[in-house]
This record gives structure tokens, C-alpha cells and sequence, in this order.
């Protein structure tokens, strides 16, 4: 079945790059995304990809997706406080596309 | 943009009650909604994919007679934990599809809900 994998901690100094890792099984997912959870709050869709595509940018936030390897990654340039959350990882896939999500990494920026 | 209602935001109920929770979307109509749940510092787990006008689909595992979902119109799904028990309290979010929208999915804003 579909599977997510993520690391579950990430932590790094302010103004620092922060790069979240994660893995995927499901090799039809057209959309891979990138979403960000603060605590006690819903989803915030952070980014998406689509899977003919290698590379993203969006201001400070940079997708890459290996199609080969089934492995997505976020960079966060010039992190800051106000970036830490978990960050979830999240595969469309079967019929309906369904969100899949990874375990979320949690990010702790620290001065 | 496409946004989605979910109330309540909190909800506080007694073990043995049931508990509905709603999802609206706003301005925009949600033929496929999904029901997530959350338990603390975990990730989330698809519970069941609702459709407009026919049965919900429930992932393996999920208890259908327990979490009854409704998506009766193209704007609401509706789900209730019935007969709640402490073990269900958790965080659920429900979420749209929506072609237009960018990434193709909407959020609502989770509803918190603990069984005493």
C-alpha cells in the first residue's frame, strides 16, 4: 500500500537552512506536497510539486523530487523562529487521490 | 480561494454521547471531502473518503458504525462519533478537493475532541 516516511526531528540556528527529507511508495502519485502543522492548528499547504517536475521554488522554500529514488525534500532558507512546526509530507494517490501523509518532522529553530 | 468551515473547534462530550462534526465549504463545491484524524504529536490518519450522495469509503481498520459520515450536499460532510468513549478523543480535520484551488486540497481548521 501507499507509504510516507520522514524523519521525525530537525533541529538548526536561526538563519540557518533547514532541508526535511522524505520518502514515498507510490510511484503513480502525481502531486507531492509540503504542509505545515503549528500546534493545536489545522494544515497549512506550504508548497506542492508535481511529479514531472524536478524542482520548485518559492521565495524561501525550495522542493527537489527524485522520481527514481521516490524521495522529496523541502529546504527552508534563512530559518526562523517563527518556522518551527512539524511538517508533514503528503502523497495524492488511489482512486479518489487521497492525501497520504508522513509522521511529520518536527523543526526547532533555535537562536 | 477555496476555503472550508469545520465546527466546533473544541468540543468537551460525555462518554456514551454522540458528536457531530461539520465541514462546509464555503464558496466553492466539494464533491469528495476526506476525513483525517490526529492523535497528539502523531501524523495524520486517513479515516474514510465522503462522497456527495453516496456511501463513504472507510480506510481498513476504521469502525463505519462508529464514525457515521454524511455528505448530503455539495457544500457539507458531517461526521459523528457515536457512543464516544475516552479512547476516541483525538484531533480531526477534514479536508476538499478542489481543482482550482492551488495543490488541489483544502484544510479546515480541526475540531478537538475529548471524551470524559
Amino acid at each position: 500500500g501507499e507509504d510516507v516516511e520522514q524523519s521525525l526531528f530537525l533541529s538548526v540556528r536561526e538563519g540557518d537552512s533547514s532541508v526535511i527529507n522524505c520518502t514515498y511508495t507510490d510511484s503513480s502519485s502525481t502531486y507531492l506536497y509540503w504542509y505545515k502543522q503549528e500546534p493545536g492548528a489545522g494544515l497549512q499547504l506550504l508548497t506542492y510539486i508535481f511529479s514531472n517536475m524536478d524542482m520548485k521554488q518559492d521565495q524561501r522554500l525550495t522542493v527537489l523530487l527524485n522520481k527514481k529514488d521516490k524521495h522529496l525534500s523541502l529546504r527552508i532558507a534563512d530559518t526562523q523562529t517563527g518556522d518551527s512546526a512539524i511538517y508533514f509530507c503528503a502523497e495524492a494517490s488511489g482512486g479518489y487521490n487521497k492525501l497520504i501523509f508522513g509522521a511529520g518532522t518536527r523543526l526547532a529553530v533555535h537562536p | 480561494g477555496a476555503v472550508v468551515s469545520q465546527h466546533p473547534s473544541r468540543v468537551i462530550c460525555k462518554s456514551g454521547t454522540s458528536v457531530k462534526i461539520e465541514c462546509r465549504s464555503l464558496d466553492f463545491q466539494a464533491t469528495t471531502m476526506f476525513w483525517y484524524r490526529q492523535f497528539p504529536k502523531q501524523s495524520l490518519m486517513l479515516m474514510a473518503t465522503s462522497n456527495e450522495g453516496s456511501k463513504a469509503t472507510y480506510e481498513q481498520g476504521v469502525e463505519k458504525d462508529k464514525f457515521l459520515i454524511n455528505h448530503a450536499s455539495l457544500t457539507l460532510s458531517t461526521l459523528t462519533v457515536t457512543s464516544a468513549h475516552p479512547e476516541d478523543s483525538s484531533f480531526y480535520i477534514c479536508s476538499a478537493r478542489v481543482e482550482s484551488a492551488q495543490g488541489g486540497y483544502t484544510f479546515g481548521s480541526g475540531t478537538r475532541l475529548t471524551v470524559v
